[in-house]
């Protein structure tokens, strides 16, 4: 069975860090990219960032881009996303997702984590 | 990328069927790639994946549900409506150029 566990959110102070880590079990990690994608309380969601398997390509939204820095260490099978500079915007549930793969649901989120929230206030 | 264009809401009696809408543009909804899926939230839930590339269903995902496309316009049907498909449905189109999402706004199916 796949899982995503999302851990590290909080209550944080504008312009703080937080750092949030998603451990994955049930699939080979190391083969799947990788998102991140949050939702602000009572809102829709919000595409965050991409890693690849390899970490070779990272994209960002331009709402976090130069804040925020996603990695993955496929040897623990953990994603990880570093957030900077905190706003009162960036106030979401943040959650973890797999891409499908190349021969199935490739432009798709297919399993996602059940979230962690971060509150961004003084 | 701006949003995707959704209801905010629908309704329909058990047994019916109802249908959701996604409006987008020629560089998302309506691309080349067929990149369009639905998900399905219940309340302080996960995302579910309903249907991906336009109209396919994932393992386990009953048939009740479709998709389909015409233009920049997706649609999500949900045909014989039971109590436990009221959530939130999103509709989301992958734009492969920069390897990213846009989501819609979200729309919420009462069964009433």
């Amino acid at each position: 069975e796949v899982q995503l566990v999302e851990s590290g959110g909080g209550l944080v102070q504008p312009g703080g860090s937080l750092r949030l880590s998603c451990v994955a079990s049930g699939f080979a990690f190391s083969s799947f990219s990788m998102s991140w994608v949050r939702q602000a309380p009572g809102k829709g969601l919000e595409w965050v960032s991409y890693i690849s398997s390899t970490s070779s390509t990272i994209y960002y939204a331009d709402s976090v881009k130069g804040r925020f820095t996603i990695s993955r260490d496929n040897a623990r099978n953990s994603l990880y996303l570093q957030m900077n500079s905190l706003r009162a915007e960036d106030t979401a549930v943040y959650y973890c997702a797999r891409r499908g793969s190349l021969y199935e649901a490739a432009g798709s989120l297919d399993y996602w984590g059940q979230g962690t929230l971060v509150t961004v206030s003084s | 990328q701006s949003a995707l264009t959704q209801p905010a809401s629908v309704s329909g009696s058990p047994g019916q069927s109802i249908t959701i809408s996604c409006t987008g543009t020629s560089s998302d909804v309506g691309g080349a790639y067929k990149y369009v899926s639905w998900y399905q939230q219940h309340p302080g839930k996960a995302p579910k994946l309903m249907i991906f590339d336009v109209s396919n269903r994932p393992s386990g995902v009953s048939n009740r549900f479709s998709g389909s496309k015409s233009g920049n316009t997706a649609s999500l049907t949900i045909s014989g409506l039971q109590a436990e498909d009221e959530a939130d449905y999103y509709c989301s189109s992958y734009t492969s150029s920069s390897t990213s999402w846009v989501f819609g706004g979200g729309t919420k199916l009462t069964v009433l």
